[in-house]
C-alpha cells in the first residue's frame, strides 16, 4: 500500500526566496511520484513526475524535485519564488508498473510575499 | 493531453436535493475518474467510471449516494444524491493519459465543481 505525507499545510516565503515543500511517501513497492498544481478555481495540473532513470526531476514553472530513495522523500524546490506560483501543491504517489490509483497528499498551500 | 470541461463550476444546493454533475473530455478515453476535495484534506477518489458497465466504487462510496453514468467515451455524469452539508467539497472529473507504462501515467483534471450544500 501507497501512502503519502507533505509537511506544512501552509508555507509562506518571499518573493524571490527558495521554496522549499515537503513530501515524504510510503510504498511496499518501487513507486511513481508526482507533483500537481492547482491554482485557484482551477483543477489539477501535472508539475513533474518521477518514473524510473534521472532522481533529479525538471518541471513546469522552474520547479524541480529529487527523489531520494534512502530518505524516502521527494521534496518539490524553485530556487527564486513568484507571485505567481502562489498556489495548492499535491504530492502523489502510484505503484510502479501497476494499475493502482493514485494517492495524493493533503495539499501545501503556498503563499508568496511581495 | 485531453480537455476536461466541468460543470456546473459552483452551485449553492439545499439539504435533501440532488445535483448531476457533467463531465465532457476533447477525446475518447477509456476510464474516467471521480474525486471529491474536502477543505484540508487529501483528494479521495470515489469511483471509476467504465463506458458500457456500473461505476466501481471505493470503500465507502456506494452507488445509491454517487450514481454514476458513462454513455459513451467522452462522456460522465456524477450524481450526489440527498445531500447534506457534509456533501459541500469540490468535485473532480479526471481522466488517465494512457500514454507510457502502468502506474506512469498522467491524471488530467477538470477545473471542478465546488458545492456548498446549506
Amino acid at each position: 500500500a501507497q501512502s503519502v505525507t507533505q509537511l506544512g499545510s501552509h508555507v509562506s516565503v518571499s518573493e524571490g526566496a527558495l521554496v522549499l515543500l515537503r513530501c515524504n511517501y510510503s510504498s511496499s513497492v518501487p513507486p511513481y511520484l508526482f507533483w500537481y498544481v492547482q491554482y485557484p478555481n482551477q483543477g489539477l495540473q501535472l508539475l513533474l513526475k518521477y518514473t524510473t532513470g534521472a532522481t533529479l526531476v525538471k518541471g513546469i514553472n522552474g520547479f524541480e524535485a529529487e527523489f531520494k530513495k534512502s530518505e524516502t522523500s521527494f521534496h518539490l524546490t524553485k530556487p527564486s519564488a513568484h507571485m505567481s506560483d502562489a498556489a495548492e501543491y499535491f504530492c502523489a504517489v502510484r505503484a510502479m508498473n501497476r494499475d493502482d490509483k493514485i494517492i495524493f497528499g493533503k495539499g501545501t498551500r503556498l503563499h508568496i510575499l511581495p | 493531453s485531453a480537455v476536461i470541461s466541468q460543470k456546473p463550476s459552483r452551485d449553492i444546493c439545499q439539504r435533501g436535493t440532488s445535483l448531476t454533475i457533467q463531465c465532457q473530455v476533447d477525446s475518447q478515453v477509456t476510464m474516467m475518474f471521480w474525486y471529491r476535495q474536502q477543505p484540508g484534506q487529501s483528494l479521495t477518489l470515489i469511483a471509476t467510471a467504465n463506458q458500457g458497465s456500473e461505476a466501481t466504487y471505493e470503500s465507502g462510496f456506494v452507488i445509491d449516494k454517487f450514481p454514476i453514468s458513462r454513455p459513451n467515451l467522452t462522456f460522465s455524469t456524477l450524481t450526489v444524491s440527498n445531500m447534506s452539508p457534509e456533501d459541500s467539497s469540490i468535485y473532480l472529473c479526471s481522466v488517465e493519459d494512457r500514454i507510457g507504462q502502468k502506474g506512469a501515467n498522467v491524471l488530467t483534471f477538470g477545473a471542478g465543481s465546488r458545492l456548498t450544500v446549506l
